[in-house]
């Protein structure tokens, strides 16, 4: 059974902070998905990363997969209270099509 | 532009009654796939669908719950004589039908169903 471990899995910071969630497995994965979800709805995809050692951005989010494609970060510069929601990273391995979820990092970014 | 539409949003049930959860998938994505979210738990794969075809129910429980991607109409996941124990969100994802390609990796989520048994 491959499993994600995320962390932290609660953070509550100040605005304008900066911060980092990590997503780590003992497994291999052909890509990892970043999502976030707000309550009472569904995630909503935020990225992909495909290749080892690979940086992605997204405005102020900077994403990054591991080089043995085990582990991924996700950083955000200058939070906003815009950015509190659950993010979750997934990911996909081989041939299957069914995602692997982590258990979520909780972000609160406080006014 | 219409996403990922799942109805209802929200069903309650008492004991033993069925639900059916309905799933449209994006425009122009064949592939359908069920999670469930239990209370404090994260997402956990069910079921993997294309048109007509079951591909992978290896996280679908065995009894009860069966889902169905016919050529017409949308996805439905059924679950039959519910218990207290299914009450969650249940959620549908759609990905696009090219593979070997980056964008096949990526499913997009509905808003999800959320089951309360009563």
């Amino acid at each position: 059974t491959q499993l994600l471990e995320q962390s932290p899995q609660f953070l509550s910071i100040q605005e304008g902070e900066n911060l980092t969630v990590y997503c780590n497995s003992s497994s291999v994965f052909s890509s990892l998905q970043w999502y976030r979800q707000e309550p009472g709805e569904g995630p909503v995809l935020l990225v992909t990363v495909v290749t080892g050692g690979e940086v992605k951005k997204l405005k102020r989010l900077t994403f990054q997969f591991g080089d043995a494609r085990k582990d991924s970060s996700l950083h955000i510069t200058a939070a906003q209270p815009g950015d509190t929601g659950l993010y979750l990273c997934a990911g996909l391995s081989g041939s299957a099509r069914q995602l692997t979820f982590g258990s979520g990092t909780q972000l609160t970014v406080l006014p | 532009n219409a996403g990922v539409m799942q109805n209802p949003r929200h069903l309650v049930r008492r004991r033993g009654q069925e639900a059916r959860l309905r799933c449209s998938p994006m425009k122009g994505h064949s592939h359908v796939y069920w999670y469930r979210q239990l209370p404090e738990e994260g997402l956990k794969f069910m079921v993997y669908l294309q048109k007509e075809n079951i591909i992978d129910e290896s996280g679908m429980p065995k009894e009860r719950f069966s889902a169905e991607f016919p050529k017409e109409g949308p996805s439905i996941l059924r679950i039959q004589q519910v218990v207290r124990g299914d009450s969650a969100a249940y959620f549908c994802a759609s990905s696009p039908q090219t593979s070997g390609r980056r964008l096949s990796y990526e499913q997009y989520f509905g808003p999800g169903t959320r089951l309360t048994v009563t």
